[in-house]
């Protein structure tokens, strides 16, 4: 149990253009949902917080309209990079907190998706 | 603010035992996770403390006092697969995660 897919799981896109990352919770409901940035041999950094239903809240230094987050569904959220650069290019993973077997305690990880941005 | 260090790396023999040490100074604490990172992809998750005390899983185990700010996660009988990043990380009263730059074990024949 507790299995979180990413989708999709490498891309690589142009300057300027936009890409789409989906994150679902695939047997649990995720009540909360947490998106996390990855550089080469640094640490996870929370970018944002999205509960279903409402809107997604970004920690200090994050830009909300470059990263739009939708949280539609108890199993699903997706983070939008929006005109991405190639600052941009990361490893974005995303994690669901709920009650997967019983527990609230963990958050679980999905696989992540590398973008790279030309 | 959140001030998690550990170690960058430790190295180790095969079938040997290491402690990763983590020392943190949180505005908040709501438990501590430890999670094992392959390169290139995402943490998995070892081990939860909230309380003072030793959790054994396993191979893993992990120990918490929070009245120092301190927690190591023991690894023993080390296999080879073991060789990976190993992360502490602090869970804010928000359950918020606050990650440390983690630690990178490498085990040897």
């Amino acid at each position: 149990g507790a299995v979180v897919s990413q989708h999709p799981s490498r891309v690589i896109c142009k300057s300027g253009t936009s890409v789409k990352i989906e994150c679902r919770s695939l047997d649990f409901q995720a009540t909360t949902m947490f998106w996390y940035r990855q550089f080469p041999k640094q640490s996870l950094m929370l970018m944002a917080t999205s509960n279903e239903g409402s809107k997604a809240t970004y920690e200090q230094g994050v830009e909300k309209d470059k990263f739009l987050i939708n949280h539609a569904s108890l199993t699903l959220s997706t983070l939008t990079v929006t005109s991405a650069h190639p600052e941009d290019s990361s490893f974005y993973i995303c994690s669901a907190k709920g009650l997967a077997g019983g527990s609230q305690e963990t958050q679980y990880f999905g696989p992540g998706t590398r973008l790279l941005v030309l | 603010g959140q001030n998690i260090d550990q170690p960058t790396e430790m190295t180790a023999t095969e079938g040997a035992i290491v402690q990763i040490n983590c020392t943190y100074q949180t505005s908040g604490f709501n438990g501590l996770f430890w999670y094992q990172q392959h390169a290139g992809e995402a943490p998995t998750f070892l081990s939860y403390n909230v309380l003072d005390g030793l959790e054994e899983k396993g191979r893993f185990s992990s120990f918490l006092s929070r009245s120092k700010g301190y927690s190591y996660l023991l690894l023993k009988e080390l296999q080879m697969k073991d060789s990976a990043s190993y992360l502490c990380a602090v869970r804010r009263p928000d359950y918020k995660l606050s990650f440390g730059a983690g630690t990178t074990v490498t085990v040897r024949a």
